[in-house]
Order: C-alpha cells, then sequence, then structure tokens
C-alpha cells in the first residue's frame, strides 16, 4: 500500500542533542512538508519542500533543519536550538499544483525531550 | 487565505448525522474549503473539499452555502470512529500545501 512512513514513533532525547526524525513517501508525490503538533493545538508548518534539493521554511522554523536528497525522503533534525522541542511531529506529503492542498499525513513522531 | 471559525466541541449520537459548521465570511472566489480530520495521536486524514457545490464522497457530504461564507461538512451516520477534531481550511486550489490548521472541532459521538 502506498503511504508515508515515519520513524520512530516515539523518541526521547535530553537536552542539548540533536535528533533526526525519518519521513519516507511512496507515493510519487513531489511536495513534502513537516508539521509540529503541541497539545490541544492545531498543526504549524515547520517546513516544506517541492522538489528534490529545495525546500524553504515554514511559520516556525528556527531550531529545526530538512533535506531533501531524494523524491522520497524529507528527514528533519531537530537541533539543540530549538528551545521547546517536546511536541508531535507530522510529516505530509502531495502532488504539486492544482490538487496540492490535499495531503497525505504520517502517523506522527512523539519527541519528548528530557 | 480566508480565517474560518469553527465551534471548539459537539457531541453526536452513534447512528445520527452529525452536522459540523464552519464559517468563512471573507472567503475568496479562488479559494476552496477543505475538510480534514485528525484522530487522537493519529495524522489528520483529509475528508472533502468544494469550490460553490455541494460535494459528496464516501466518507461525508460538503454543503456550501451560496454567498460561500460558511459550509457544513455532513458525516451521514456518526459511528464511534468518526470522534476526532474536524479541520475547517480554506486555501486556494493551485496553492501548495501550506495549509493552516486552526484548533477545529472536537466531535465526540456517543453511543
Amino acid at each position: 500500500d502506498g503511504g508515508i512512513t515515519q520513524s520512530p514513533k516515539y523518541l526521547f532525547r535530553k537536552e542539548g542533542q540533536n535528533v533526526t526524525l525519518s519521513c519516507e513517501q511512496n507515493l510519487n508525490h513531489d511536495a513534502m512538508y513537516w508539521y509540529r503538533q503541541d497539545p490541544g493545538q492545531g498543526l504549524r508548518l515547520i517546513y516544506y519542500s517541492q522538489i528534490v534539493n529545495d525546500f524553504q521554511k515554514g511559520d516556525i522554523a528556527e531550531g529545526y533543519s530538512v533535506s531533501r536528497e531524494k523524491k522520497e525522503s524529507f528527514p528533519l533534525t531537530v537541533t539543540s536550538a530549538q528551545k521547546n522541542p517536546t511536541a508531535f511531529y507530522l510529516c505530509a506529503s502531495s502532488i504539486r499544483g492544482n490538487g496540492a492542498n490535499v495531503l497525505t499525513f504520517g502517523a506522527g513522531s512523539r519527541l519528548t525531550v528530557l | 487565505d480566508a480565517k474560518t471559525t469553527q465551534p471548539p466541541s459537539m457531541d453526536c449520537a452513534e447512528g445520527r448525522a452529525a452536522n459540523l459548521p464552519c464559517n468563512h465570511s471573507t472567503i475568496s472566489g479562488n479559494e476552496y474549503v477543505y475538510w480534514y480530520r485528525q484522530i487522537h495521536s493519529q495524522g489528520p486524514q483529509y475528508i472533502i473539499h468544494g469550490l460553490k457545490n455541494n460535494e459528496t464522497n464516501e466518507m461525508a457530504s460538503l454543503i456550501i452555502t451560496e454567498d460561500r461564507k460558511s459550509s457544513t461538512l455532513i458525516l451521514p451516520h456518526a459511528t464511534l470512529r468518526d470522534t476526532a477534531v474536524y479541520y475547517c481550511i480554506v486555501r486556494v486550489s493551485d496553492s501548495w500545501g501550506k495549509l493552516q490548521f486552526g484548533a477545529g472541532t472536537q466531535v465526540v459521538v456517543t453511543p
């Protein structure tokens, strides 16, 4: 079945450590996105990528970094510069152009900083 | 993007229709209405979208008023598995999927 796979599902990190969240899709989608969700809140856009080797900052990119070396993969690194990294992280993908707003989401990765 | 307003919560009895309202009074002529839902601790799921005409698919129906300033998502026969947060989002169709998810409506379906 086509879809988006995020790993790990749960992750614990000590303060000061970087951590990378994996996102892989086999939907042949061009665009990929990372969102962050805090308890009781909506989703906020961190980064998005429209094509390989290109990505753009979203609304809350500070303290995060991404890469897009392959169409299928869009990993997110939460750096030690992110002041409040404990959150639920969601990866999504879509086609380009008309229909780009129909996103397919992964199951999410829950990061807890100890 | 036009701003949307949704009630924070609503209850629905199992087997009955659930009617979820959304106000978007500043919607532009080329903006679509999208609905997503998020079951607890899962990723959001796309439900349906529309521009002017009413739309129906296997999950739900979308009714958009003639002036397009509000819409209603209808779950025809709610089940316990429909308990989720429902998000109404307005955006132009040919933009990149930089969707703005607000707080949504928490729908609880009760037996």
